[in-house]
């Protein structure tokens, strides 16, 4: 199985930060990465597919690179409504895997 | 609109079997695999397994060998899962999503059911 490491799992920032999580996946997964955004009681919402074509509807200041192992997800400046916490998920084979989560606290 | 639309919470005794479904509407059924995942309490994402409604293809996580299984009816354009001889520890928010079913399709995962709460108690 890919494993998927995602960094930080917790971090807390200010409205207007710059934030940035990484997933680095034990082996190659070409760019079959995207990211999700949870809110507590909430559906998970994707962000970002093919680990960098941003979701119709998800606001520009998300963004995401990378491909192989080492992936991020960045968020140019933090708004009110970003805190929430974002996983990673490989879907280039099974059995598909999420990372742990980094859940963006408010500093 | 887009919709999958997941049956409502459940709660079971430990040893019995719980069945979840998620109709699907606004889309070509056969046009999208599903997958089912699911949450336990303050903890991450787990998937579960895949379905392709069209030819009914399955994968599952090796975890869940031999208690799960994925059907569909695609007369009414609705996927099961079942889950058996659960216990405490499948409690947990289930939730079906679909993914594009083309040839190294790069496109999972972007419409979700709304979840389905599984409680397991004695």
């Amino acid at each position: 199985d890919i494993q998927m490491t995602q960094s930080p799992s917790a971090m807390s920032a200010s409205v207007g930060d710059r934030v940035t999580i990484t997933c680095r996946a034990s082996q190659g997964i070409n760019n079959y990465l995207a990211w999700f955004q949870q809110k507590p009681g909430k559906v998970p919402k994707r962000l970002i597919y093919a680990a960098s074509s941003l979701q119709s509807g998800v606001p520009s200041r998300f963004s995401g690179s990378g491909s192989g192992t080492e992936f991020t997800l960045t968020i140019s400046s933090l708004q009110p409504e970003d805190f929430a916490t974002y996983y990673c998920l490989q879907h280039n084979s099974y059995p598909w895997t999420f990372g742990q989560g980094t859940k963006v606290e408010i500093k | 609109q887009v919709h999958l639309v997941q049956s409502g919470a459940d709660v079971k005794k430990p040893g019995a079997s719980v069945k979840v479904s998620c109709k699907a509407s606004g889309y070509t059924f056969t046009s999208y695999l599903i997958h089912w995942l699911r949450q336990a309490p303050g903890q991450g994402l787990e998937w579960m397994g895949v379905i392709n409604p069209s030819g009914a293809s399955i994968y599952y996580a090796q975890k869940f060998q031999g208690r799960v299984a994925m059907t569909r009816d695609t007369s009414t354009s609705t996927v099961y899962m079942e889950l058996s001889d659960i216990r405490s520890d499948d409690t947990a928010v289930y939730y079906c999503a679909r993914e594009q079913s083309s040839p190294y399709s790069n496109d999972a995962l972007d419409i979700w059911g709304q979840g389905t709460m599984v409680t397991v108690s004695s």
